[in-house]
């Protein structure tokens, strides 16, 4: 089963509005992280939510994480075109002396001018 | 400043013809990452170095290969690519304390690789 599984699968929105973008999930959490990826580049991480916090706040960004229904959402505000990217939620779980990410399939953000 | 750091970006080789993919890091993190990405899809994570442990996923065909000399560098090779095998693949370090992380993990801008 995928943990990490993400909707909508892709956005398209006008400059200065909102995009809101879902996230859940299956196992229990260390944490849930989002990043972001421009076309034929890395991932950049935008904000890590804890399992025992419900809302987080970053510049523009707000990430809620609601553990009983395994699911996060990310809110991105008065949005600009340089947010143009694919945004993919990832989990951590523990595992063995470490942890691992598993990254849902992420959400194709446009943002036209 | 400190990045992670991955050579070449595009890598063209031969069905069946060894690769090296490196990646260098300067951000003295004790865990290094690869990740497959194919086109439009989520980053699939291959192996991790924990230190110098080595820990492979369960479903990381024997195809695929990790070294990592030092803290600095670690090199993905592919013994055998086939076409399947053409994708971005991504490296990424993070640092993890006592087994638990709460860290972000930075990644490189990735090395495309083209099977001909």
């Amino acid at each position: 089963s995928q943990q990490g599984e993400e909707d909508p699968q892709a956005l398209s929105i006008q400059e200065g509005e909102n995009a809101t973008m879902n996230c859940s999930y299956k196992t229990s959490i260390n944490n849930l992280q989002w990043y972001r990826q421009n076309s034929g580049r890395g991932l950049v991480h935008l904000i890590l939510i804890r399992s025992n916090e419900r809302e987080k706040h970053s510049g523009r960004l707000r990430v809620t994480l609601d553990t009983s229904k395994k699911s996060s959402s990310l809110l991105i505000t008065a949005s600009r075109a340089a947010d143009t990217a694919s945004y993919f939620c990832a989990t951590e779980v523990k595992k063995g002396i470490g942890s691992r990410l598993t990254f849902g399939e992420g959400t194709q953000l446009t943002v036209n001018p | 400043d400190a990045m992670v750091i991955q050579n070449p970006r595009y890598q063209v080789t031969q069905f069946g013809k060894p690769v090296t993919l490196s990646c260098s890091q300067t951000l003295n993190h004790n865990v290094m990452y690869w990740y497959q990405q194919k086109s439009s899809q989520a980053p699939k994570l291959l192996f991790h170095y924990y230190d110098k442990d080595f820990n492979n996923e369960a479903d990381t065909p024997d195809n695929f290969q990790s070294r990592r000399p030092n803290t600095s560098f670690c090199f993905l090779d592919i013994r055998s690519p086939g076409l399947g095998d053409a994708a971005m693949y991504l490296c990424a370090t993070s640092r993890v304390f006592a087994g638990m992380s709460n860290q972000p993990q930075h990644f490189g801008d990735g090395t495309r690789l083209s099977i001909l």
